[in-house]
Protein backbone atom coordinates (compact mmCIF):
# COMPACT_ATOMS: atom_id res chain seq x y z
CA UNK A 1 0.00 0.00 0.00
CA UNK A 2 1.29 3.47 -0.93
CA UNK A 3 -0.75 4.77 2.23
CA UNK A 4 -1.97 8.49 2.01
CA UNK A 5 -0.07 10.92 -0.69
CA UNK A 6 -0.25 14.22 -1.32
CA UNK A 7 0.58 16.49 -4.49
CA UNK A 8 2.51 18.55 -5.34
CA UNK A 9 5.05 18.30 -2.48
CA UNK A 10 6.06 21.95 -3.30
CA UNK A 11 4.08 25.03 -4.87
CA UNK A 12 4.46 28.67 -5.38
CA UNK A 13 1.46 30.90 -6.13
CA UNK A 14 0.78 34.42 -6.24
CA UNK A 15 -2.09 35.78 -4.62
CA UNK A 16 -5.41 35.68 -6.27
CA UNK A 17 -4.22 32.50 -7.40
CA UNK A 18 -6.78 29.09 -7.37
CA UNK A 19 -4.94 25.66 -6.92
CA UNK A 20 -6.26 22.16 -5.73
CA UNK A 21 -4.19 20.10 -3.39
CA UNK A 22 -4.29 16.09 -4.44
CA UNK A 23 -4.55 13.88 -2.01
CA UNK A 24 -5.26 9.42 -2.15
CA UNK A 25 -5.18 7.09 0.00
CA UNK A 26 -5.69 3.26 -0.92
CA UNK A 27 -6.34 2.19 2.45
CA UNK A 28 -10.18 1.74 1.79
CA UNK A 29 -10.44 4.58 5.05
CA UNK A 30 -13.42 6.05 5.19
CA UNK A 31 -12.62 9.71 7.01
CA UNK A 32 -10.20 11.74 5.70
CA UNK A 33 -9.46 14.84 6.77
CA UNK A 34 -7.14 18.46 5.96
CA UNK A 35 -5.25 20.19 8.23
CA UNK A 36 -2.58 22.95 7.73
CA UNK A 37 0.35 23.61 10.10
CA UNK A 38 1.76 27.18 9.85
CA UNK A 39 5.53 27.58 11.30
CA UNK A 40 6.12 26.83 14.91
CA UNK A 41 2.49 26.33 15.54
CA UNK A 42 -0.02 22.87 15.97
CA UNK A 43 -1.89 21.19 13.04
CA UNK A 44 -5.03 23.09 12.89
CA UNK A 45 -8.43 20.88 10.90
CA UNK A 46 -9.46 22.80 7.77
CA UNK A 47 -11.97 20.35 6.63
CA UNK A 48 -12.75 16.74 6.71
CA UNK A 49 -15.07 13.72 5.70
CA UNK A 50 -16.54 10.88 6.88
CA UNK A 51 -17.43 9.28 3.79
CA UNK A 52 -17.85 9.95 -0.08
CA UNK A 53 -20.63 12.53 -0.76
CA UNK A 54 -20.18 13.53 3.27
CA UNK A 55 -18.09 17.04 4.17
CA UNK A 56 -17.64 19.15 7.15
CA UNK A 57 -16.04 21.89 8.28
CA UNK A 58 -13.20 22.49 10.92
CA UNK A 59 -11.21 24.95 12.90
CA UNK A 60 -10.43 26.87 9.98
CA UNK A 61 -12.48 26.61 6.54
CA UNK A 62 -12.57 29.89 5.24
CA UNK A 63 -11.19 30.08 1.85
CA UNK A 64 -10.76 26.39 1.13
CA UNK A 65 -13.33 24.23 -0.05
CA UNK A 66 -13.41 20.33 -1.04
CA UNK A 67 -15.55 17.51 -2.28
CA UNK A 68 -15.18 13.54 -1.54
CA UNK A 69 -16.79 11.65 -4.79
CA UNK A 70 -14.56 8.80 -4.31
CA UNK A 71 -13.50 6.60 -0.93
CA UNK A 72 -9.96 7.28 -2.31
CA UNK A 73 -9.58 11.28 -3.12
CA UNK A 74 -10.00 13.94 -1.13
CA UNK A 75 -8.78 17.41 -3.39
CA UNK A 76 -8.71 20.58 -0.96
CA UNK A 77 -8.90 23.91 -3.31
CA UNK A 78 -7.67 27.04 -2.62
CA UNK A 79 -10.17 29.31 -3.86
CA UNK A 80 -8.37 32.90 -4.26
CA UNK A 81 -5.07 32.47 -2.41
CA UNK A 82 -3.62 34.76 0.06
CA UNK A 83 -0.50 35.57 1.83
CA UNK A 84 -1.89 33.83 4.84
CA UNK A 85 -2.53 30.76 3.14
CA UNK A 86 1.39 29.99 3.50
CA UNK A 87 1.19 26.71 5.61
CA UNK A 88 2.19 23.17 5.01
CA UNK A 89 -1.27 21.72 4.55
CA UNK A 90 -1.33 17.38 5.66
CA UNK A 91 -3.70 15.36 4.62
CA UNK A 92 -4.65 12.42 6.47
CA UNK A 93 -7.29 9.07 6.36
CA UNK A 94 -8.50 6.75 9.49
CA UNK A 95 -10.97 3.51 9.00
CA UNK A 96 -13.80 5.97 10.54
CA UNK A 97 -13.95 7.96 14.35
CA UNK A 98 -16.23 5.98 15.44
CA UNK A 99 -15.37 6.17 19.12
CA UNK A 100 -13.58 2.34 19.30
CA UNK A 101 -10.21 3.82 19.20
CA UNK A 102 -7.85 1.87 17.26
CA UNK A 103 -10.03 2.82 13.72
CA UNK A 104 -9.33 6.27 14.62
CA UNK A 105 -5.90 6.31 14.46
CA UNK A 106 -4.99 8.76 11.55
CA UNK A 107 -2.01 7.95 8.94
CA UNK A 108 -0.90 11.31 7.29
CA UNK A 109 0.82 12.23 4.12
CA UNK A 110 3.97 13.60 3.47
CA UNK A 111 2.52 17.46 3.10
CA UNK A 112 2.15 19.65 0.86
CA UNK A 113 4.73 23.50 1.18
CA UNK A 114 2.55 25.96 0.07
CA UNK A 115 4.11 29.28 -0.44
CA UNK A 116 1.50 32.34 -1.32
CA UNK A 117 3.11 35.93 -2.73
CA UNK B 1 -10.03 24.44 20.73
CA UNK B 2 -8.15 21.67 22.01
CA UNK B 3 -9.05 19.85 24.36
CA UNK B 4 -5.49 19.13 26.09
CA UNK B 5 -3.27 21.32 27.95
CA UNK B 6 1.10 20.25 27.56
CA UNK B 7 4.16 21.72 28.48
CA UNK B 8 5.61 23.88 25.76
CA UNK B 9 8.89 21.82 25.90
CA UNK B 10 10.91 19.30 28.03
CA UNK B 11 14.51 18.06 27.45
CA UNK B 12 15.49 14.21 28.51
CA UNK B 13 18.87 12.71 28.98
CA UNK B 14 19.48 9.96 25.82
CA UNK B 15 18.80 6.50 27.48
CA UNK B 16 16.64 8.12 30.57
CA UNK B 17 12.74 7.89 30.37
CA UNK B 18 10.98 10.48 28.64
CA UNK B 19 7.81 11.21 30.71
CA UNK B 20 5.57 13.55 28.96
CA UNK B 21 2.36 15.11 30.75
CA UNK B 22 -0.92 15.81 29.44
CA UNK B 23 -3.79 17.09 31.08
CA UNK B 24 -7.61 16.81 29.66
CA UNK B 25 -9.54 17.50 32.77
CA UNK B 26 -12.89 18.17 30.10
CA UNK B 27 -12.71 14.50 28.47
CA UNK B 28 -15.50 12.95 28.39
CA UNK B 29 -16.85 9.24 29.31
CA UNK B 30 -16.25 7.56 25.94
CA UNK B 31 -13.52 10.12 24.61
CA UNK B 32 -10.13 8.30 23.89
CA UNK B 33 -6.90 10.06 24.17
CA UNK B 34 -4.79 9.79 21.54
CA UNK B 35 -0.50 10.72 21.27
CA UNK B 36 1.22 11.23 17.88
CA UNK B 37 4.70 12.83 17.43
CA UNK B 38 5.59 15.01 14.59
CA UNK B 39 9.84 14.72 13.77
CA UNK B 40 10.89 17.64 12.11
CA UNK B 41 8.67 18.79 9.32
CA UNK B 42 7.11 15.12 8.71
CA UNK B 43 3.58 14.33 9.11
CA UNK B 44 2.67 13.25 12.37
CA UNK B 45 2.92 9.79 13.55
CA UNK B 46 0.74 7.25 15.82
CA UNK B 47 2.07 6.06 18.85
CA UNK B 48 -0.54 4.80 21.45
CA UNK B 49 -4.35 5.49 22.54
CA UNK B 50 -6.41 4.87 25.67
CA UNK B 51 -9.31 4.70 27.22
CA UNK B 52 -9.33 3.91 30.81
CA UNK B 53 -6.45 0.83 31.46
CA UNK B 54 -2.44 1.67 31.07
CA UNK B 55 -1.71 0.98 27.37
CA UNK B 56 1.63 -0.11 26.19
CA UNK B 57 3.53 -1.26 22.87
CA UNK B 58 6.33 -1.06 21.18
CA UNK B 59 7.04 2.60 21.17
CA UNK B 60 5.91 3.81 24.70
CA UNK B 61 3.45 2.93 27.46
CA UNK B 62 0.41 5.34 28.08
CA UNK B 63 -0.78 5.92 31.83
CA UNK B 64 -4.21 7.28 32.36
CA UNK B 65 -4.60 8.54 36.02
CA UNK B 66 -8.01 6.55 37.77
CA UNK B 67 -10.31 10.16 37.02
CA UNK B 68 -9.05 10.21 33.53
CA UNK B 69 -8.22 14.16 34.23
CA UNK B 70 -4.44 13.53 32.89
CA UNK B 71 -2.02 11.82 31.25
CA UNK B 72 1.27 10.81 31.07
CA UNK B 73 3.51 9.15 27.75
CA UNK B 74 6.59 7.15 28.38
CA UNK B 75 9.12 6.73 26.61
CA UNK B 76 11.07 4.15 28.57
CA UNK B 77 14.79 4.92 27.27
CA UNK B 78 14.34 8.12 24.92
CA UNK B 79 17.23 8.04 21.85
CA UNK B 80 18.35 10.66 19.95
CA UNK B 81 15.86 9.94 17.36
CA UNK B 82 12.96 10.47 19.48
CA UNK B 83 13.20 14.41 19.12
CA UNK B 84 10.08 15.58 18.26
CA UNK B 85 6.78 17.34 19.05
CA UNK B 86 4.42 15.17 21.26
CA UNK B 87 0.81 15.90 20.64
CA UNK B 88 -1.76 14.56 23.64
CA UNK B 89 -5.16 14.59 21.81
CA UNK B 90 -8.39 13.79 23.00
CA UNK B 91 -10.65 12.82 19.90
CA UNK B 92 -14.29 14.75 19.51
CA UNK B 93 -17.77 14.02 17.79
CA UNK B 94 -16.13 13.87 14.09
CA UNK B 95 -12.91 15.24 14.56
CA UNK B 96 -9.26 15.00 15.92
CA UNK B 97 -7.99 18.60 17.12
CA UNK B 98 -4.35 18.89 17.60
CA UNK B 99 -2.96 21.72 20.29
CA UNK B 100 0.36 23.21 19.97
CA UNK B 101 2.52 19.81 21.59
CA UNK B 102 4.99 19.50 23.67
CA UNK B 103 8.98 20.13 22.04
CA UNK B 104 10.63 17.14 23.29
CA UNK B 105 14.40 17.67 23.14
CA UNK B 106 16.86 14.40 23.87
CA UNK B 107 20.08 15.19 25.16
CA UNK B 108 23.35 13.27 24.40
Amino acid sequence: NAGVTQTPKFQVLKTGQSMTLQCAQDMNHEYMSWYRQDPGMGLRLIHYSVGAGITDQGEVPNGYNVSRSTTEDFPLRLLSAAPSQTSVYFCASSFGLGGTGLTDTQYFGPGTRLTVL
Amino acid sequence: DAKTTQPPSMDCAEGRAANLPCNHSTISGNEYVYWYRQIHSQGPQYIIHGLKNNETNEMASLIITEDRKSSTLILPHATLRDTAVYYCIVKGNNDMRFGAGTRLTVKP
